[in-house]
């Protein structure tokens, strides 16, 4: 009950195309879930994040897509660039807890 | 600048020689704590601690100690280390806003630690 799930493993897209990944995880009292982004030889940084009272949250080429019902989230990239090629990790967690559970990653490569 | 320091970046030991890897943050967060990376399985929390001397074990524990004496610093330490501890560790520190909003984690660039 406390994982989430990631996928693709591994997602190779088109410069200029989009990007989508996705996540579903089974606690439904996680009420934060956040996406990381990661390049190589560095830690995971906030990249974009939502709460369970939105379906969607946009910033710039980012957005987060959020299905209650499903439990499920996906980042979608539009417009994807060479520089967005790096490792993206969900995660969950619970207000209170500041315990993030992680999905497993997805390694993104943008072609030019 | 605000940022979560590791040192060191990268360490080969061998089996059963004591380390700690150092965590330091300069942004007065309350929370810390330690995740492993490893290929296919994500980031695993450690250890975690909400401030000062409060420390609590997260999903894979064993084999591995912390402590707290201080809030901007927050040591791992691997009293015997063996092989299945090779691994990519990361720490990470949050400000603490009571129980209603979680908020971001800040990262340490990371130590690849090699145990062989």
């Amino acid at each position: 009950q406390q994982q989430v799930k990631q996928s693709p493993q591994s997602l190779i897209v088109q410069k200029g195309g989009i990007s989508i990944i996705n996540c579903a995880y089974e606690n439904t009292a996680f009420d934060y879930f956040p996406w990381y982004q990661q390049f190589p030889g560095k830690g995971p940084a906030l990249l974009i994040a939502i709460r369970p009272d939105v379906s969607e949250k946009k910033e710039g080429r980012f957005t987060i897509s959020f299905n209650k019902s499903a439990k499920q989230f996906s980042l979608h990239i539009m417009d994807s660039q060479p520089g967005d090629s790096a490792t993206y990790f969900c995660a969950a967690s619970t207000s209170g807890t500041y315990k993030y559970i992680f999905g497993t990653g997805t390694r993104l490569k943008v072609l030019a | 600048e605000a940022q979560v320091t590791q040192n060191p970046r990268y360490l080969i030991t061998v089996t059963g020689k004591k380390l700690t890897v150092t965590c330091s943050q300069n942004m007065n967060h309350e929370y810390m704590s330690w995740y492993r990376q490893d290929p296919g399985l994500g980031l695993r929390q450690i250890y975690y601690s909400m401030n000062v001397e409060v420390t609590d074990k997260g999903d894979v524990p064993e084999g591995y100690k912390v402590s707290r004496k201080e809030k901007r610093n927050f040591p791992l330490i691997l009293e015997s280390p063996s092989p299945n501890q090779t691994s990519l560790y990361f720490c990470a520190s949050s400000p603490v806003r009571g129980p209603v909003r979680n908020t971001e984690a800040f990262f340490g660039q990371g130590t690849r630690l090699t145990v062989v």
